[in-house]
């Protein structure tokens, strides 16, 4: 089974840096993208970026580009998120999710496809 | 960067009734070289991450229930409930993954009536 198990909630002051992690099982985690997706309170869902495990090329929304950082290890089948310097508007649900699929014995990887599956998601709070 | 508008922003149907979410895009998903539009819709519940519902506009994703379908082509999808459960009751999101950013419609809110 194709999975993805995001790290726990966090809760953390302004200024702090932050980096959660999604590790993927269950499939070969470097051919295929991992995207991130932010959902503040409230709100929608925001496509933040993504990366191609096996060679880390990346690609940002303009929106969140310089803000935030992400990366993989494809050594440990994990993909991460990370924050130099947190703000209070960082404060939201964030989901990892797969992209690619799989239609009998043929298995399909590229940027160019659905979001699936996804992470359970890392909440994370940001809070004087 | 691809604009994707939902319409309407929040839907009341009564169970049994059918309930149609609308999707428009500020430029093409329709790919020529594959005549595919790159097109999905997702169902989100409060506490779950989204699930993938419709994919290429009109492909039901394994074990989705065929009372929802997918359609349109180039600018203007529409994803159908054809008969409302009360277990639809979820916010609902078309997304095209033509090129990057692969954004998100606003989302529509399902409630019952």
């Amino acid at each position: 089974e194709v999975q993805l198990v995001q790290s726990g909630a966090e809760v953390k002051k302004p200024g702090e840096s932050l980096k959660i992690s999604c590790k993927g099982s269950g499939y070969n985690f470097a051919r295929y993208w991992i995207g991130w997706v932010r959902q503040m309170p409230g709100k929608g869902l925001e496509w933040m970026g993504i990366i191609y495990p096996a060679d880390s090329d990346t690609r940002y929304s303009p929106s969140f580009q310089g803000l935030v950082t992400i990366s993989a290890d494809k050594s440990i089948n994990t993909a991460y998120l990370q924050w130099s310097s947190l703000k209070a508007s960082d404060t939201a649900m964030y989901y990892c999710a797969r992209l690619g699929y799989c239609s009998g014995v043929s298995c399909y990887s590229g940027y160019r496809f659905w979001f699936d599956p996804w992470g359970q998601g890392t909440l994370v709070t940001v809070s004087s | 960067d691809i604009v994707m508008t939902q319409s309407p922003d929040s839907l009341a149907v009564s169970l049994g009734e059918r309930a149609t979410i609308n999707c428009k895009s500020s430029q093409s998903v329709l790919y020529s070289s594959d005549n595919k539009n790159y097109l999905a819709w997702y169902q989100h519940k409060p506490g779950q991450p989204p699930k993938v519902l419709i994919y290429w506009a009109s492909t039901r994703e394994s074990g989705v229930p065929d009372r929802f379908n997918g359609g349109g082509s180039g600018t203007d999808f529409t994803l159908t409930i054809s008969s409302l459960q009360a277990e639809d009751v979820a916010v609902y999101y078309c997304q095209q993954y033509y090129s990057a950013p692969q954004t998100f419609g606003q989302g529509t809110k399902l409630e019952i009536k």
